[in-house]
């Protein structure tokens, strides 16, 4: 399943599938994305980055694509777990030593067993 | 391994009160940051510094004050807390860098004022 995380939406997949989480960025001089994990009552965690010179980049069971046309970029988990349900958010890096970054508000992911 | 700590995970506080909210990291990071966390609206930067002593305003400054005499702290203050600033509040440190660094989160202190 595929969902938009800008608004909190909730992503539900059964375990061992795999899950896409979306997110439209919204400025076309970002250079750096990052998606973060967030589970209840936690920080936010890294996931995995990616620079504007590349598309693609992948980790121990996720993936990142990044569409500088469209300004997408997006999180595919493979073979879902229960340990993955989280809220997921990428967030933009828009310039400059001070390393401005702005976040997306989320996407709820939850796992079936 | 990149640690970032807040010093409470939750506090409860009444109107009016002043609130200090501590932040350390360990990595030798240039960088700190000051947000809060509201649901559905995301991640928003309250304050920043780039060095001791340092600080820039964020988005949403109105209502808080920062100090970074240590390299590894940042605090954010609450002059005189409102119900308004009932809210998450996470704390995180990068590199200084030309390019995008990663942003470490301490674990958040969750702020109540009543």
């Amino acid at each position: 399943g595929e969902s938009v995380g800008l608004h909190l939406p909730t992503l539900s997949v059964q375990e061992g599938d795999n899950s896409i989480i979306n997110c439209a960025y919204s400025n076309s001089a970002s250079d750096y994305f990052i998606w973060y994990k967030q589970e209840s009552g936690k920080g936010p965690q890294f996931i995995i980055d990616i620079r504007s010179n590349m598309d693609k980049r992948q980790g121990q069971r996720v993936t990142v694509l990044l569409n500088k046309t469209v300004k997408h970029l997006s999180l595919q988990i493979a073979a879902t777990q229960p340990g993955d349900s989280a809220v997921y958010f990428c967030a933009e890096n828009i310039g400059g030593n001070n390393n401005d970054m702005r976040f997306g508000a989320g996407t709820r992911l939850t796992v079936k067993p | 391994d990149v640690k970032v700590t807040q010093s409470s995970r939750y506090l409860v506080k009444r109107t009016g009160e002043k609130v200090f909210l501590e932040c350390v990291q360990d990595m030798d990071h240039e960088n700190m940051f000051w947000y809060r966390q509201d649901p559905g609206l995301g991640l928003r930067l309250i304050y920043f510094s780039y060095d001791v002593k340092m600080k820039e305003k964020g988005d949403i400054p109105e209502g808080y004050s920062v100090s970074r005499e240590k390299k590894e702290r940042f605090s954010l203050i609450l002059e005189s807390a409102s119900t308004n600033q009932t809210s998450m509040y996470l704390c995180a440190s990068s590199l200084l860098s030309p390019r995008g660094e990663t942003q470490y989160f301490g674990p958040g202190t969750r702020l109540l004022v009543l």
